[in-house]
């Protein structure tokens, strides 16, 4: 069927090291990847995103990249800070999807000080 | 500009119960997504609402239902509460359903608990 799923349930690194979580998806209909960084209490806060026209788009202190012949997609974080601390969701949406998202099962980034 | 407002945060209710949660998503985002998160299923999209139409459901049973005012805000109902009913149930609005390259912006959720 189709999914969206993470390789890792839980990373732990050191703080000031670079992290790296991956994704994999199932559905190469998947045309807008987007990742988010859920907090304890909080809802999932958007972090970046990225078209599937595209291999690889940066932001500040994060990077996402693209693998459509795998169906791979992966967070890197540089110099990884204990307010990174939270759970990372990859979501897929879908042109003609609407506004539906389907989510990864989320992996768990601990910084260790 | 306020975010997405989640009413109420906490609930506590007994099996066979109805539940009815509020969302107001941020102003002038027309689109309105329920989602369901447990430790178990992760986070599993509900439905979608917009202009007042539901436009995508999830798989989930009729016991599940959502509504969308004129204003934009959302409501959905839980009925013949179960206790795997538990859950975070998060909403997150968007400017418009056609725009697919667009991120969802998500309220905290309310957490709902079935004893």
């Amino acid at each position: 069927g189709e999914n969206v799923g993470l390789h890792l349930p839980t990373l732990s690194v050191q703080e000031g090291d670079n992290s790296i979580i991956n994704c994999a998806y199932s559905n190469s209909a998947s045309d807008y990847f987007i990742w988010y960084k859920q907090e304890s209490g909080k809802g999932p806060q958007f972090i970046i995103d990225i078209r599937s026209n595209m291999d690889k788009r940066q932001g500040q202190r994060v990077t996402v990249l693209l693998n459509k012949t795998v169906k791979h997609l992966s967070l890197q974080i540089a110099a990884t800070q204990p307010g990174d601390s939270a759970v990372y969701f990859c979501a897929e949406k879908r042109t003609g999807g609407g506004n539906k998202l389907t989510f990864g099962t989320g992996t768990q980034l601990k910084v260790e000080l | 500009k306020a975010g997405v407002t989640q009413t109420p945060r906490y609930l506590i209710k007994t099996r066979g119960q109805q539940v009815t949660l509020s969302c107001s998503p941020i102003s002038g985002h027309r689109s309105v997504s329920w989602y369901q998160q447990t430790p178990g299923q992760g986070l599993q999209f509900l439905f979608e609402y917009f202009s007042e139409t539901q436009r995508n459901k999830g798989n989930f049973p009729g016991r599940f239902s959502g509504r969308q005012f004129s204003n934009s805000r959302s409501e959905m109902n839980v009925s013949t509460l179960e206790l795997g009913d538990s859950a975070l149930y998060l909403c997150a609005s968007s400017p418009t359903p056609g725009a697919w390259d667009t991120e969802a912006f998500f309220g905290q959720g309310t957490r709902l608990t079935v004893v």
